[in-house]
């Protein structure tokens, strides 16, 4: 099944710097990509996603990018701020061939940290 | 507010219990995916359905079931329980069955003591 590495655990930035985190994938076949923001005690927030066809996608400060060939996808947040602070996971799912579903493939997630 | 919907919110229970997890899908969404989120064992995908049928499994255990309703709400059942099954348990929707934004309800805290 898919595979879903994620990287680093935990990341602190300056407030205003920027943050990238960082997931490769093992299915060829997976071609659907969302990011997900959960901040404690509450679940998990769909901040963007991106599609196979696609290399890369922005949203006002965040922007997410896609390698095919070397099956990995970023997250970039710029101009970072205090509420950022969260836990990112990455996520994968191949949307089987055939008509098929499939469920999302989480990474471990990322601890943002944002230092004012 | 997602517009998903989980009761209850927490549920504390016993080692050899049965429990039912209950979800309603934000209208519109046809697709229903259980998820569980653990210390160990991250955020997992449990079962989908897709308007009143199973579409797919992941990592859910014989004694975890689940079905949708003709009215789109969907149940989680978790029998037998063991002190491992305590954790998260998220519910998620979508308008189709695959490739779609998957938008989650605040999730049932499930402690077994």
């Amino acid at each position: 099944g898919e595979n879903v590495e994620q990287h680093p655990s935990t990341l602190s930035v300056q407030e205003g710097d920027s943050a990238v985190i960082k997931c490769t994938y093992s299915d060829s076949a997976s071609n659907y990509f969302p990011w997900y923001k959960q901040e404690l005690g509450k679940r998990p927030q769909l901040i963007i996603d991106i599609r196979s066809n696609v290399g890369e996608k922005k949203d006002q400060r965040i922007a997410v990018t896609l390698n095919k060939t070397a099956k990995h996808f970023s997250l970039h947040i710029t101009e970072t701020q205090p509420e950022d602070s969260a836990v990112y996971f990455c996520a994968a799912s191949r949307g089987a061939s055939g008509g098929g579903a499939d469920g999302l493939t989480f990474g471990k997630g990322t601890h943002l940290i944002i230092q004012p | 507010d997602s517009g998903v919907t989980q009761t209850p919110k927490h549920l504390i229970t016993a080692t050899g219990q049965r429990v039912t997890l209950r979800c309603s899908p934000r209208s519109g969404d046809l697709s229903v995916y259980w998820y569980q989120q653990s210390l160990d064992q991250g955020l997992q995908f449990l079962i989908q359905y897709y308007n009143g049928e199973e579409r797919a499994k992941g990592n859910i255990l014989e004694r975890f079931s689940a079905q949708q309703f003709p009215d789109l709400h969907s149940e989680l059942n978790l029998s037998s329980l063991e002190l491992g099954d305590s954790a998260l348990y998220f519910c998620a929707s979508s308008v189709g069955q695959r490739n779609q934004p998957q938008h989650f309800g605040d999730g049932t805290r499930l402690s077994i003591l």
